[in-house]
């Protein structure tokens, strides 16, 4: 199975900063097949983004996603309050899906 | 508005059997497939499976492959994870969540039910 790791694990940033996490693939991961996360303490996670790129529905536009060429790359332009949360990426390329081990973005 | 419900927590002793429900409202509860995902205490997320509730087709992953079994019941719009004999390793959330894609195995997945905590303790 493709294992994905995320980097860093930790991000201690203060509100206005920009947030920059990073997914790298044990094997190759198709554009079309890679998702981002939030999880809040509680809560389930939510859909951000999917196909590397698109938005889900309602997602800001401070929240962005990019393909390096060796990592996935997902981009929180501006932090705002809200957030302060755990990222996982995850790929549905090939079976079964995997998430990575997730990156928390915690307040400096 | 799509909602996926999920049943309450549990609380289990190791060997008792449980079945967890995932109830799917506002929208064709057989035309997407259906996965379980599990989030074990302060830990990430682990992808069990999929069920296409039209026809039950089922898919594993080998790491959950014959310890759990995922059913549905498309009368209900109702989704079914269930053990025959818990361990307290099996301590857990457990959450269902939608594919987005109609009808594809390849999907991301855009809605969630709340999650059900399960704990396996004697």
């Amino acid at each position: 199975e493709i294992v994905l790791t995320q980097s860093p694990g930790t991000l201690s940033l203060s509100p206005g900063e920009r947030a920059t996490l990073s997914c790298r693939a044990s094997q190759s991961v198709s554009i079309p097949y890679l998702a981002w996360y939030q999880q809040k303490p509680g809560q389930a996670p939510r859909l951000l983004i999917y196909a590397t790129s698109t938005r889900a529905t309602g997602v800001p536009d401070r929240f962005s996603g990019s393909d390096s060429g060796t990592d996935f790359i997902f981009t929180i332009s501006r932090l705002e309050p809200e957030d302060f949360a755990v990222y996982y990426c995850q790929q549905y390329d090939s079976s079964p899906p995997t998430f990575g081990q997730g990156t928390k973005v915690e307040i400096k | 508005e799509v909602q996926l419900v999920q049943s309450r927590a549990e609380v289990k002793k190791p060997g008792e059997s449980l079945k967890i429900s995932c109830k799917g409202s506002g929208y064709s509860f057989t035309t997407y497939w259906i996965a379980w995902v599990r989030q074990m205490p302060g830990k990430g997320l682990e992808w069990m499976g999929i069920i296409y509730p039209g026809d039950s087709d089922t898919r594993y992953s080998p790491s959950f492959q014959g310890q759990v079994t995922i059913s549905a019941d498309k009368s209900i719009s109702t989704a079914y994870l269930q053990w025959s004999s818990l361990k307290a390793s099996d301590t857990a959330i457990y959450y269902c969540a939608r594919h987005e894609v109609v009808g594809a195995t390849q999907s991301h997945l855009d809605h969630w039910g709340q999650g059900t905590l399960v704990t396996v303790s004697s």
